[in-house]
């Protein structure tokens, strides 16, 4: 069974370019997550998503930054006009549907690493 | 979620145990202990989880204290492989999200 899949591995844009970063869940996962790994930091909750909905946007900047989980093929994280403070690390992580979300493991991908010039 | 407390750097030699403690003294009845590592630029592996007994895989095992105010995650042989930033993270109810703290730096020497 794979694990996540993320590709690019690594992202080269100029400032004002777009940024499309792409995943895509463990077999029989329905749900995507995104984080955010600035240089020296930690790990940042940014979006949740089900197949066609996205559950909560709530630690995705407001602009710029959009996701989507189509109803066939990957994830889509995209950054809109990148600057240079989007440099960082994106994960995607899946999970399975679990009755008691408590126990729900989210399974990490390897990673984007979006440089912006 | 409740707050976690972890050693900012730990060392430990090949071949002996790796003890890594953690503190979550707020932690609330159906809140979960998860753990896991990130590798060097790798993405964070999922290591376990528990709710209040101890637990173990093939990874590594993990002792929570009775009244569930701090944990411990053991590789009961570590290797140099094993060297990474290890979280603790609570977790509970509806809530999803992971929170990552800044986590402990595990050292494995030769």
């Amino acid at each position: 069974n794979a694990g996540v899949m993320q590709n690019p591995r690594h992202l080269v844009r100029r400032r004002g370019q777009e940024a499309r970063l792409r995943c895509s869940p463990m077999k029989g996962h329905s749900h995507v997550y995104w984080y955010r790994q600035l240089p020296e930091e930690g790990l940042k909750f940014m979006v949740y998503l089900q197949k066609e909905n996205i559950i909560d946007e709530s630690g995705m900047p407001k602009e710029r930054f959009s996701a989507e989980f189509p109803k066939e093929g990957p994830s889509i994280l995209r950054i809109q006009q990148v600057v240079r403070g989007d440099s960082a690390a994106y994960f995607c992580a899946s999970s399975p549907v679990v009755r008691d979300r408590a126990k729900e493991t989210q399974y990490f991908g390897p990673g984007t690493r979006l440089l912006v010039l | 979620d409740a707050k976690t407390t972890q050693p900012t750097s730990m060392d430990c030699a090949e071949g002996r145990a790796a003890n890594l403690p953690c503190n979550h003294s707020t932690i609330s009845g159906n809140e979960y202990v998860y753990w896991y590592r990130q590798i060097h630029s790798q993405g964070p592996q999922y290591i376990i989880h528990g709710l209040k007994n101890n637990e173990t895989n093939e990874m590594a095992s993990l002792i929570i204290t009775e009244d569930r105010k701090s944990s411990t995650l053991i590789l009961p042989h570590a290797t140099l492989r094993d060297t990474a930033v290890y979280y603790c993270i609570v977790r509970g109810g509806s809530n999803y999200k992971l929170t990552f703290g800044k986590g402990t730096l595990l050292t494995v020497n030769p």
